[in-house]
């Protein structure tokens, strides 16, 4: 069964600390991995799209890299207005394109 | 502007009642798809659509109802046999030409039995 799988649950930095997520999936087939910010209340918003491993993606202090096995969201000298829960979602060879989803990481980012 | 726009935002439910989510987009996306997320659970597709007067279950589909009559329109019926209908509701709207976007979201409907 093709699962996505995403850790930690929750981190919590301070202000400055860079780290990274992880999103690791097994599949028959990766189409595509995307991820995504959510803020408390509000949909996803879209981030990044990879589709080969060693592909890699950046936008302000955000960057998203894929290898064969897993997605490594990095996050550098982050600030408090990068806190929210960050998804990963991979779209399958056949999942009649349809999007699986991970649980998701919260992350708090503290001043 | 380009979206996808949910309504209401928060929606109360009586035991026993039928409520419909509303969702409109006005992207010209090809497909629509409903998501439930519950805390700490990843989204789960409930249902899905690719063309006008097509629609599909997803892995949750008991106790909803979807129809899609206008591209720009899929609205989620939960039924009284939906158990547990407590959530927050997503939907999302997608141009099948251009996958590599993935997703585009609306704000959600959270919606609260009492």
């Amino acid at each position: 069964e093709d699962q996505v799988t995403q850790s930690p649950e929750a981190l919590r930095l301070q202000e400055g600390e860079s780290s990274s997520l992880n999103c690791s999936y097994t599949v028959s087939g990766l189409r595509g991995l995307f991820w995504y910010r959510q803020d408390p209340g509000k949909g996803p918003e879209f981030l990044f799209t990879l589709y080969s491993a060693g592909e890699e993606k950046e936008k302000e202090r955000l960057k998203a890299t894929l290898t064969k096995k897993e997605s490594f969201l990095h996050i550098t000298a982050p600030k408090p207005e990068d806190s929210a829960t960050y998804l990963c979602a991979v779209h399958f060879s056949g999942s009649a394109r349809q999007l699986t989803f991970g649980s998701g990481t919260q992350l708090t980012v503290l001043p | 502007d380009g979206g996808i726009t949910q309504s209401p935002k928060y929606l109360f439910r009586k035991e026993g009642q039928n409520v419909t989510l509303s969702c409109e987009q006005n992207l010209n996306h090809d497909a629509m798809y409903w998501y439930r997320q519950d805390p700490g659970q990843g989204l789960r597709l409930i249902y899905y659509s690719q063309i006008v007067n097509d629609f599909q279950k997803g892995d949750i589909a008991e106790g909803y109802s979807v129809s899609r009559e206008k591209k720009e329109s899929f609205p989620l019926t939960v039924t009284s046999a939906q158990k547990n209908p407590t959530a927050f509701y997503l939907c999302a709207s997608r141009s099948l030409p251009q996958e590599n976007y993935g997703y585009t979201f609306g704000s959600g409907t959270r919606l609260t039995v009492v």
